[in-house]
């Protein structure tokens, strides 16, 4: 059974720093690619960064880019999120995902960040 | 890019057929197979119902069925249960390893 355990989440003042991690099992986790998406309270989902099996290609969307890094521990099994500069609106939880042929198809449970001073 | 447009909210009695639309445009809907559907209860994380446009995974009932046509993807659901009253989302492969989602449909189960 795929597992994507997410975990990091918290409270940090505008300006901070805060690092996400998801821990997957249940598939051969360096052989897929992964993505973070995250749903602000009451809103919608939005995909926010992409890092492709071997770690090569890393992508992000407009909206975090130059102030998140995605990463990963095959030998961990672990995905990250490193979130600098952090402000209100991107208080959310976020999920940690599983990409299967350009389908974003597993997703974890999510971790609430919650930015505010 | 911009999201993908859904009606806020669809509703149905139990037993009737609902369709949701999701808008996009030739840069992600229009030029991908990829387009997904994902349901959602509250407080918890989405699940695929829909993947490449039409195709259910596997324990997905079949009462779920998706299609495309141009820069618009549909996804039906035919006779509406109480345990259908979700939130659903639609997601296109924009490119470059990039995704947009739609805004979201309430399903109400009347």
């Amino acid at each position: 059974e795929v597992q994507l355990v997410e975990s990091g989440g918290g409270l940090v003042q505008p300006g901070g720093s805060l690092r996400l991690s998801c821990t997957a099992s249940g598939f051969t986790f360096s052989g897929y690619s992964m993505s973070w998406v995250r749903q602000a309270p009451g809103k919608g989902l939005e995909w926010i960064s992409y890092i492709n099996d071997g770690s090569t290609n890393m992508y992000y969307a407009d909206s975090v880019k130059g102030r998140f890094t995605i990463s990963r521990d095959d030998a961990e099994d672990s995905l990250l999120l490193q979130m600098s500069s952090l402000r209100a609106e991107d208080t959310a939880v976020y999920y940690c995902t599983r990409v299967l042929r350009d389908t974003i198809d597993y997703w974890g449970q999510g971790t609430l960040v919650t930015v505010s001073s | 890019q911009s999201a993908l447009t859904q009606p806020a909210s669809v509703s149905g009695s139990p037993g009737q057929s609902i369709t949701i639309s999701c808008t996009g445009t030739s840069s992600d809907v229009g030029s991908y197979k990829f387009v997904s559907w994902y349901q959602q209860y509250p407080g918890k994380a989405p699940k695929l119902m829909i993947y490449e446009g039409s195709k259910r995974p596997s324990g997905v009932s079949n009462r779920f069925s998706g299609s495309k046509s141009g820069n618009t993807a549909s996804l039906t659901i035919s006779g509406l249960q109480a345990e259908d009253e979700a939130d659903y989302y639609c997601c296109s492969y924009a490119g470059s390893s990039t995704w947009v989602f739609g805004g979201g449909t309430k399903v109400t189960v009347l």
